[in-house]
C-alpha cells in the first residue's frame, strides 16, 4: 500500500534559522502530494498542494518540489519565525482507488525566539 | 474559506456511556473522514465515508465505533461503549473527491473518559 515517511520531531530551531523537513512517500500511483500544518489547538489545514511532478508548490514562505524519480516532497522555509510552531504532516492521494490520503506521521517544530 | 464544524468541542462522559460526535461538513463535499489524536501524538485515521457506506477503515476503529450521516444531516461518530483510550481529540474531515483532494478539517471535539 501507500507510505509516507517524513522527519522524525521534534525540530527545534531559532527564529531566523532555515528548515528542511524530509518528505519520502511510496506508491504505485502517480500521486498529488500535500503540506498541511497543524497548529496548537486547531485542525490540520493544508498549506499547499502538488499535483504535477517537477513542480513546486509554495505558501506563507514554505516550498517543497515534487521529486517523482527520487519519490521526495521535502518541505524548506529560509527563515522561520515563532510563529512557525505547529506540526507538518506531508501527504499523498492517488487516483487508484483509494479513497482516502495517506498522512505521515507528522514533524513537530518549535523555533525559539 | 469553507468551514468543517464540530460539535461539542469538549465532551467529558464517564465509562461505559455511549457518546456521538457531530461533525458538519463543507455543503457540497461528498467524502467525510475521523481521525483520532492522543495529547501529544500525531494524528491517526480512523474511517472513511462516502454515499452512505464506510469505505476503508483502520484498526484503531474498533467494533464499538460506528459512523453514519442520515439524509445528509450531520456526520456522526458514535462510540458505545466507551472505554478510557477512547479519550483523545477526534477530527471530522471532508473533501470534494477522494484521495486527491484537499481536505478540510474541523477544530476538533475533545473527548474525556472518566
Amino acid at each position: 500500500g501507500d507510505s509516507v515517511t517524513q522527519t522524525e520531531g521534534p525540530v527545534t530551531l531559532s527564529e531566523g534559522t532555515s528548515l528542511t523537513v524530509n518528505c519520502s512517500y511510496e506508491t504505485k500511483q502517480y500521486p498529488t502530494l500535500f503540506w498541511y500544518v497543524q497548529y496548537p489547538g486547531e485542525g490540520p489545514q493544508l498549506l499547499f498542494k502538488v499535483p504535477k511532478a517537477n513542480e513546486k508548490g509554495s505558501n506563507r514562505g514554505f516550498e517543497a518540489t515534487y521529486n517523482k524519480e527520487a519519490t521526495s516532497f521535502h518541505l524548506q522555509k529560509a527563515s522561520v519565525q515563532e510563529s512557525d510552531s505547529a506540526v507538518y504532516y506531508c501527504a499523498l492521494g492517488d487516483r487508484g482507488g483509494n479513497y482516502k490520503p495517506t498522512f505521515g506521521k507528522g514533524t513537530s517544530l518549535v523555533v525559539h525566539p | 474559506g469553507p468551514k468543517v464544524l464540530q460539535i461539542p468541542s469538549h465532551q467529558i462522559i464517564d465509562m461505559g456511556q455511549m457518546v456521538t460526535l457531530n461533525c458538519d461538513p463543507v455543503s457540497n463535499h461528498l467524502y467525510f473522514y475521523w481521525y483520532k489524536q492522543i495529547l501529544g501524538q500525531q494524528m491517526e485515521f480512523l474511517v472513511n465515508f462516502y454515499n452512505g457506506k464506510v469505505m476503508e477503515k483502520s484498526k484503531l476503529f474498533k467494533d464499538q465505533f460506528s459512523v453514519e450521516r442520515p439524509d445528509g444531516s450531520y456526520f456522526t461518530l458514535k462510540i458505545q461503549p466507551t472505554a478510557l483510550e477512547d479519550s483523545a481529540v477526534y477530527f471530522c474531515a471532508s473533501s470534494f473527491a477522494g484521495n486527491y483532494a484537499e481536505q478540510f478539517f474541523g477544530p476538533g471535539t475533545r473527548l474525556t473518559v472518566l
